[in-house]
């Protein structure tokens, strides 16, 4: 299986602030690398599939990029509707992993 | 409107079983892949079951190889895990997950773009 990493674990930060998680896989991943966002009671919701595309409907100031086992989940400038877990997660071979998630808290 | 709706969660003694559904509609749904994706209290996603649009291919997590059984049924729009044998550790919010493109051919490669509700189960004594 490949294990994928986040980091931080957590992180705190204000409204209008640009934040950037990083996921790093332990082995090439191509660009197959998806970001969610769960907010609490709520079902994962899909922002960015291979990397940098942005799912239908997701804010522009949501990106993504990297290649190969390094990648990052950039906001640009967060709302207060951003603060919520955040998820990479591989699709290059089965099984399909997860990270450990991104917790991004008002500071 | 796209739609997927779990049912069939409960509180089970470790060693027994329960079946989920997943009712799908607002969309062809013989045209998509699908998967199970669980969360234990307070813990990550895990991918665990995926289908193929014929239900010919299903994959399976290791940790739940053996145990559950996933199938489907077109006419119906509906999923179903069999879950048996179950453990403490299968205690989770359990989702199902469309894949975000047609006819794939491998779970989850650029993602599930509509999830369910989420069903809880719990295995305890």
């Amino acid at each position: 299986d490949i294990q994928m990493t986040q980091s931080p674990s957590s992180l705190s930060a204000s409204v209008g602030d640009r934040v950037t998680i990083t996921c790093r896989a332990r082995q090439s991943i191509s660009n197959e690398l998806n970001w969610y966002q769960q907010k609490p009671g709520e079902a994962p919701k899909l922002l960015i599939y291979a990397t940098s595309t942005l799912q239908s409907g997701v804010p522009s100031r949501f990106s993504g990029s990297g290649s190969g086992t390094d990648f990052t989940l950039t906001i640009s400038s967060l709302q207060p509707e951003d603060f919520a877990t955040y998820y990479c997660q591989q699709g290059y071979s089965i099984p399909p992993t997860f990270g450990q998630g991104t917790r991004l808290e008002i500071k | 409107e796209v739609r997927l709706v779990e049912s069939g969660g409960g509180l089970v003694q470790p060693g027994g079983s329960l079946r989920l559904s997943c009712e799908a509609s607002g969309f062809t749904f013989s045209s998509y892949s699908m998967n199970w994706v669980r969360q234990a209290p307070g813990k990550g996603l895990e991918w665990i079951l995926y289908i193929s649009t014929s239900g010919t291919t299903i994959y399976y997590a290791d940790s739940v190889k053996g145990r559950f059984t996933f199938s489907r049924d077109n006419a119906k729009n509906s999923l179903y895990l069999q879950m048996n044998s179950l453990r403490d550790e299968d205690t989770a919010v359990y989702y199902c997950a469309r894949d975000l493109f047609e006819f794939t051919r491998a779970p989850l490669q650029n993602g599930v773009d509509v999830w369910g509700q989420g069903t809880s189960v719990t295995v305890s004594s």
